[in-house]
């Protein structure tokens, strides 16, 4: 059983704030990084799938980085609305036709 | 159409009852999962098939039985239930391995009595 850490579990934001969290995974035999955001009563919605050390992806106020040599990868929200407000799944593949989901991390927005 | 779709979307049975899930995708994908996911705990993968064929099978109870009879559609039996199966089931789909993108679906939430 693999160990994919996300921490903070959860987190309350201020409107227009800007937050991260982290997921942190072995890195032994890695592959890829996905991050998924998982709203409420909605299916999960794929956000960036990262392969290479020190990429960086972005989509609109969302970002994360990888770092695969220590095993953690960052997800940055700018300025959070309160549509932000969801849980951020990251699952790391390892070669195997699996992914390895962590717990998430829960973000609430306070208008 | 980036869509998977799941029917249906609750779905209460008694421990003697035999009922199936669905989940279909029309984006050409070949390979398709089941997931099942309880209250704060992550997805926990049930079922793989690639190319129609079960690939991996989580040494799930043999209550549960996956079929895919088709490259779009995945079904799960379900038959003898414990209460302890109670929760969401999830299907997804993707492209190739699951190294690529996963498209899920909103689940089916089960409760079982």
């Amino acid at each position: 059983i693999l160990n994919v850490e996300q921490s903070p579990q959860s987190l309350h934001v201020q409107e227009g704030d800007s937050t991260n969290f982290t997921c942190s995974f072995p890195s032994s035999n890695f592959y890829a990084l996905h991050w998924y955001r998982w709203e409420t009563a909605k299916s999960p919605e794929a956000l960036f799938v990262m392969t290479l050390n020190g990429d960086e992806k972005k989509k609109g106020r969302i970002s994360a980085t990888l770092n695969t040599k220590e095993g953690y990868s960052y997800l940055y929200i700018k300025g959070s609305q309160p549509e932000d407000s969801a849980t951020y799944l990251c699952a790391p593949y390892y070669g195997n036709n699996r992914l390895a989901f962590g717990k998430g991390n829960q973000v609430v927005v306070i208008p | 159409d980036t869509e998977v779709t799941q029917t249906p979307k609750h779905l209460v049975m008694g421990m003697t009852n035999k009922k199936s899930l669905k989940c279909e995708q029309h984006m050409g994908h070949r390979a398709m999962y089941w997931y099942k996911q309880k209250a704060k705990k992550p997805p926990e993968l049930m079922f793989v098939y690639s190319y129609e064929k079960l690939s991996i099978n989580e040494s799930v109870p043999s209550r549960f039985s996956p079929e895919c009879p088709n490259s779009s559609l995945l079904n799960l039996h379900l038959h003898a239930l414990q209460p302890e199966d109670s929760a969401l089931y999830l299907c997804a789909s993707s492209q190739g391995p699951a190294q690529e993108t996963q498209y899920f679906g909103p689940g089916t939430r089960l409760l079982v009595l």
